[in-house]
């Protein structure tokens, strides 16, 4: 059966680089796009970006600058990273498979990131 | 950006009853339109999308309507398990953008 799994650090420091891995069974990286969300305190659900079953990938805006996703298809395994993070990044972080035109129908449990010095 | 306008964002209501919550988009989003449970302990569920299909193993007692701008997620008769919080989001275009959420909770 399908499933998600996302594995983060749990703490980091401001203005340090989050890196989390979302392991993948029961299907292919390269049949499918996969997504990142984030829900914040502040801003509640938010999605990041995908990584496309081709290996392409799209950002928000919002985060543009700072994150990057990419994937290791032999491990089944997609990588979220980003940069410079701030006090407001902190929340649930969730890896999802995206089903066309842009829902999503498997999640991952999600990993908490508190950001925090 | 779409703007995703969900409500209410708490609702109190008892087994067998029927309640429904509005998600209102700031501009057309044709049918695109999907809906999540989310429960303590387990992943986010997608009940519905595009609008008004049911996700395979969704229950009948939910429902989805709505195109344009405004939608809306019923659900009939509650189950114990219904009582969750509840998502919409909008798949017409990117940035894809969530509702704020509407928690249910046993009256």
């Amino acid at each position: 059966q399908v499933q998600l799994k996302e594995t983060g650090p749990g703490l980091v420091q401001p203005t340090q680089t989050l890196s989390i891995t979302c392991t993948v069974s029961g299907f292919s990286l390269t049949s499918y796009y996969m997504q990142w969300v984030r829900q914040t305190p502040g801003k509640g659900l938010e999605w990041m970006g995908f990584i496309r079953s081709g290996g392409s990938t799209e950002y928000n805006s919002e985060f543009k600058s700072r994150l990057s996703i990419s994937r290791d298809t032999s491990k089944n395994q997609v990588f979220l990273k980003m940069n410079s993070l701030k006090t407001e990044d902190t929340g649930v972080y969730y890896c999802a498979r995206d089903h066309w035109p842009g829902y999503f129908d498997f999640w991952g449990p999600g990993t908490m990131v508190t950001v925090s010095s | 950006d779409v703007q995703m306008t969900q409500s209410p964002s708490y609702l109190a209501a008892s087994p067998g009853e029927s309640v429904s919550i509005s998600c209102k988009a700031s501009k057309s989003i044709n049918t695109y339109l999907a809906w999540y449970q989310e429960k303590p302990g387990k992943t986010n569920k997608l009940l519905i999308y595009s609008g008004s299909t049911l996700q395979s193993g969704t229950p009948s007692r939910f429902s989805g309507s709505g195109s344009g701008t405004d939608f809306t997620l019923t659900i009939r008769s509650l189950e114990p398990e219904d009582f969750a919080v509840y998502y919409c989001q909008q798949h017409n275009e990117y940035p894809l953008t969530f509702g704020s959420g509407t928690k249910l909770e046993i009256k």
